[in-house]
């Protein structure tokens, strides 16, 4: 089954740029959404088909996908960004095809 | 506006049964994929099972293949995923969510429902 690989943690100082990679083969041929899950809560969507964004989702968010790696962005990080972050892909070739990375903390220092 | 409630969690002894229900208001709910996710105690996220918006269509994860059945009632604007032969792994919060519709993403989630395997 195909499987998508993020960096367990990723830290930034506010004001800073956040980068989260997702790491999967050939990824770049596949649509990527992103996920936001705070402590305690439902995850949250907020990049879908590599880089667009929900409404209601600032532009501070954007992502990208080519090749071996989708990234997910976060520009100018404020404290209330500090979440836990999750890649996802559809693997139409599978019998089991919705997939989830593992997860990236992502800690405002 | 979207809601899922989900419902049906509680502690289970191993080898026992649940049924969890998630109830669906705000859109049209025969017109959407749902799936069931799942969250182990400090872990990531899990897809369980998904249906398409007729049932027709149905997957399962390997972890779970056998033991789940997911099923849906439209007329009832319902979700359910009944669970047997229940292990400890099985442990987790369950959450329902929304098909994106024109993509693979899930845009809507429930809050989700603990359940607990334990002796």
């Amino acid at each position: 089954s195909y499987v998508l690989t993020q960096p367990p943690s990723v830290s930034v100082a506010p004001g800073q740029t956040a980068r989260i990679t997702c790491g999967g083969n050939n990824i770049g041929s596949k649509s990527v959404h992103w996920y936001q899950q705070k402590p305690g809560q439902a995850p949250v969507l907020v990049v879908y088909d590599d880089s667009d964004r929900p409404s209601g989702i600032p532009e501070r968010f954007s992502g990208s996908n080519s090749g071996n790696t989708a990234t997910l962005t976060i520009s100018r990080v404020e404290a209330g960004d500090e979440a836990d972050y999750y890649c996802q892909v559809w693997d139409s070739s599978s019998d089991h095809p919705g997939v989830f990375g593992g997860g990236t903390k992502l800690t405002v220092l | 506006q979207v809601q899922l409630v989900e419902s049906g969690g509680g502690l289970v002894k191993p080898g026992g049964s649940l049924r969890l229900s998630c109830a669906a208001s705000g859109f049209t709910f025969s017109d959407y994929y749902m799936s069931w996710i799942r969250q182990a105690p400090g872990k990531g996220l899990e897809w369980v099972s998904y249906i398409s918006s007729s049932g027709s269509t149905i997957y399962y994860a390997d972890s779970v293949k056998g033991r789940f059945t997911i099923s849906r009632d439209n007329a009832k604007n319902s979700l359910y995923l009944q669970m047997n032969s229940l292990r400890a792994e099985d442990t987790a919060v369950y959450y329902c969510a929304r098909d994106c519709s024109s993509t693979s993403c899930l845009s809507d989630w429930g809050q989700g429902t603990l359940v607990t395997v334990s002796s």
